[in-house]
């Protein structure tokens, strides 16, 4: 069965610091992966998504940028935090089947707070 | 990116009422999807609507899809308080695959 890890589960780090966010999953190929975030009591906001090693496309201009090193494995990152990179962060995958798609999976998320 | 809005933002309800929420776009969709996220949780995909005037059933939910493809609505009977948490709609821009966009959600509370 298909699985997604997403790691740690909380974080807190000061402002101006790194950050690295990392999200594997298990039991499928070629998945379609995205980073989502969530400020807190709002909606998902879309970051970015990957159709697979090395093939990123961005959202939103920002801070943040991810890789995809490996066929599973997606990765968020910054330079340098701000104070508005607080929130809640979800990786999720997707599988195209033709001219379908199905449902997202969702891993449990990264609770960030940047102080 | 493509604007999906649903309202109600929340929605406070005596167990055992009734609950609707609404997804609104003003284009048409190729399919949309709705999430259900529990307080502190992720949200997880409950079910995908592709077909214009399409309705599915699961349990007590109720999930329909406009005639025109632009509207969507998620309804539960009888509410309980397992149903508390946060309902999403999403829908992909346009003819693309893959993408999905998230309206902000529907807050609903069971009161027992």
């Amino acid at each position: 069965s298909q699985t997604i890890h997403q790691w740690p589960a909380t974080l807190v780090q000061p402002v101006g610091s790194p950050l690295s966010l990392e999200c594997t999953v298990e039991g499928t190929s070629n998945p379609n992966l995205y980073w989502y975030r969530q400020a807190a009591g709002r909606g998902l906001q879309l970051l970015f998504y990957s159709v697979g090693i090395g093939q990123i496309s961005s959202e939103v201009p920002q801070n943040l940028s991810a890789s995809r090193p490996q066929d599973r494995q997606f990765i968020l990152s910054s330079k340098k935090l701000l104070l508005s990179d607080s929130g809640f962060y979800l990786c999720a995958w997707s599988v195209l089947w033709g001219t379908r798609s199905y449902g997202y999976t969702f891993g449990s998320g990264t609770r960030l707070t940047v102080v | 990116g493509q604007q999906v809005m649903q309202i109600p933002q929340y929605q406070h309800v005596q167990e055992g009422e009734d609950f609707t929420t609404y997804c609104n776009s003003s284009t048409t969709l190729s399919n949309i999807q709705w999430y259900k996220q529990r307080p502190g949780g992720h949200p997880v995909f409950l079910i995908q609507l592709v077909k214009s005037g399409e309705v599915k059933k699961q349990k007590r939910l109720t999930f329909q899809f406009g005639e025109a493809k632009k509207n969507s609505s998620l309804h539960i009977t009888a509410t309980q308080t397992t149903d508390v948490g946060t309902y999403f709609c999403a829908a992909p821009p346009g003819s693309t695959l893959g993408r999905l966009y998230f309206g902000r959600g529907t807050q609903l509370t069971v009161w027992p």
